[in-house]
């Protein structure tokens, strides 16, 4: 079945810019969307259509696709940036929507 | 704004049915180019779709889970819900429903969730 895979963490101090990959093979077919989860939270979006980015949305959070790879970018981590992150794409097949499987992103 | 809450059962028993609401507000499901959703998320782990649905009963489901999933819509009191057969422990779970924003140029089910309900701790245990 179709997967989207994500690194499960990534770790990054504050000011530095931490990279967030999502992969799969239909990526170029289909929009990358990416949610942030805080603890206890519900998932947040902070991307859709691969770059566009929600009103209250930072600037300093941003996406980018390349072929079979989608690219959550955040610039200048915060420590409030401190969260899980998720890309959600779609399966043509069923079709159906289809989540990559997090990244928990820490801020050192 | 519009705000969505789920309601149902915090415990349910193996192999019963799991019955959940999510109340709309702010936004008529009625007459509205969305489609509606429920997304689940076991403990510690990631997200899972579960079924969307449009206020005409069009409907997509998760193929992994469609055997035992039904989602339906009641526009008359702005509400969907999501019906779970034969559950078992592998089914708890926090249920999350959220808005599925359709733009003109793209079919429903490619598209992103926002905003989300709070979610409900579901647990399935005798």
């Amino acid at each position: 079945s179709y997967e989207l895979t994500q690194p499960p963490s990534v770790s990054v101090s504050p000011g530095q810019t931490a990279r967030i990959t999502c992969s799969g093979n239909e990526l170029p077919r289909h929009y990358t969307y990416w949610y942030q989860q805080k603890p206890g939270q519900a998932p947040l979006l902070v991307i859709y259509k691969d770059t566009e980015r929600p009103s209250g949305i930072p600037e300093r959070f941003s996406g980018s696709s390349s072929g079979t790879t989608a690219t959550l970018t955040i610039s200048g981590v915060q420590a409030e940036d401190e969260a899980d992150y998720y890309c959600q794409s779609a399966d043509s097949s069923g079709p159906s929507v289809i989540f990559g499987g997090g990244t928990k992103l820490t801020v050192l | 704004q519009v705000q969505l809450q789920e309601s149902g059962p915090g415990l349910v028993t193996p192999s019963e049915t799991l019955s959940l609401t999510c109340s709309v507000s702010g936004v008529s499901i009625n007459n509205s180019p969305y489609y509606w959703g429920w997304i689940r998320q076991s403990p510690g782990k990631g997200l899972e779709w579960i079924a969307n649905i449009h206020y005409s009963g069009r409907t997509f489901y998760n193929p992994s889970l469609r055997s035992r999933v039904t989602i339906s819509v009641d526009t008359s009191q702005n509400q969907f819900s999501l019906i779970l057969t034969s559950v078992a422990a592998t089914d708890t779970a926090v249920y999350f429903c959220a808005r599925e924003v359709v733009p003109a140029d793209i079919p429903g089910v490619y598209n992103w969730f926002d905003p989300w309900g709070q979610g409900i701790l579901v647990t399935v245990s005798s």
